[in-house]
């Protein structure tokens, strides 16, 4: 069994359209997240959210949008895509904030 | 602001020998660590986790890592690596004055050659 699932694997599309990511979770865990993963290998945090509850906001263009249904459930939505939004796309979870978090497999964005 | 340093990008070795990848950090308050280890194409995976106790921590495949509050270092060892050990290593920190955020070094390559 997927502890975290995420859907697509992959994803290609053109500037300008929207897209959506979505996430979920097997292990009970009350917090989700985003991360993104640029080319350099670099992971930023984006989201975090505990018990559907936002907790954490970086500074990310509004043009993402999370949304979390229930504790197990937190999908990411894109609008207007650019060229600069290409990347891995990350969704974690823990059961408290402050311990190993649980990673999906990762969305690969690709903005043409 | 919490901060992580990791301080080599590649670290090429031969198969079998040991390996030291190294991590500085810098928060104000007390401090969570971990390392998480990426193969190509795939999702992060902890190795190991420092929460509080002992300050030498073992994880899976046979490595370990070294919380010494003093140097503010988490360094991560192997004595003796494996070609499956060829990956990307990450050093995170989260800490109680970021919401427990986590926050990810660069990354380390490490390359294990026959």
């Amino acid at each position: 069994d997927t502890a975290v699932s995420q859907t697509p694997k992959y994803l290609v599309t053109q500037m300008g359209n929207d897209k959506s990511i979505k996430c979920e979770q097997n292990l009970g865990h009350d917090t989700m997240y985003w991360y993104k993963q640029d080319s350099k290998k670099f992971l930023k945090i984006m989201f975090s959210y505990n018990n559907k509850e936002l907790i954490i906001n970086e500074t990310v263009p509004n043009r993402f949008s999370p949304k979390s249904p229930d504790k197990a459930h937190l999908n990411l939505h894109i609008n207007s895509l650019e060229l600069g939004d290409s990347a891995v796309y990350f969704c974690a979870s823990s059961q408290v904030p402050y311990n190993e978090q649980f990673f999906g497999p990762g969305t690969r964005l690709t903005v043409l | 602001a919490q901060s992580v340093t990791q301080l080599d990008s590649q670290v090429p070795v031969f198969e079998e020998a040991p390996v030291e990848l190294r991590c500085n950090y810098s928060s104000s308050v007390s401090v969570y660590l971990f390392w998480y280890v990426q193969y190509p194409n795939q999702g992060l995976q902890l190795l190991l986790k420092y929460l509080s106790g002992s300050t030498l921590v073992k994880g899976i495949n046979g490595f370990e890592a070294e919380f010494n509050k003093s140097q503010t270092s988490f360094h991560l060892r192997k004595p003796s690596v494996h070609i499956s050990d060829t990956a990307e290593y990450f050093c995170a920190l989260a800490s109680g004055g970021s919401n427990y955020k986590l926050t990810f070094g660069k990354g380390t390559l490490l390359t294990v050659n026959p």
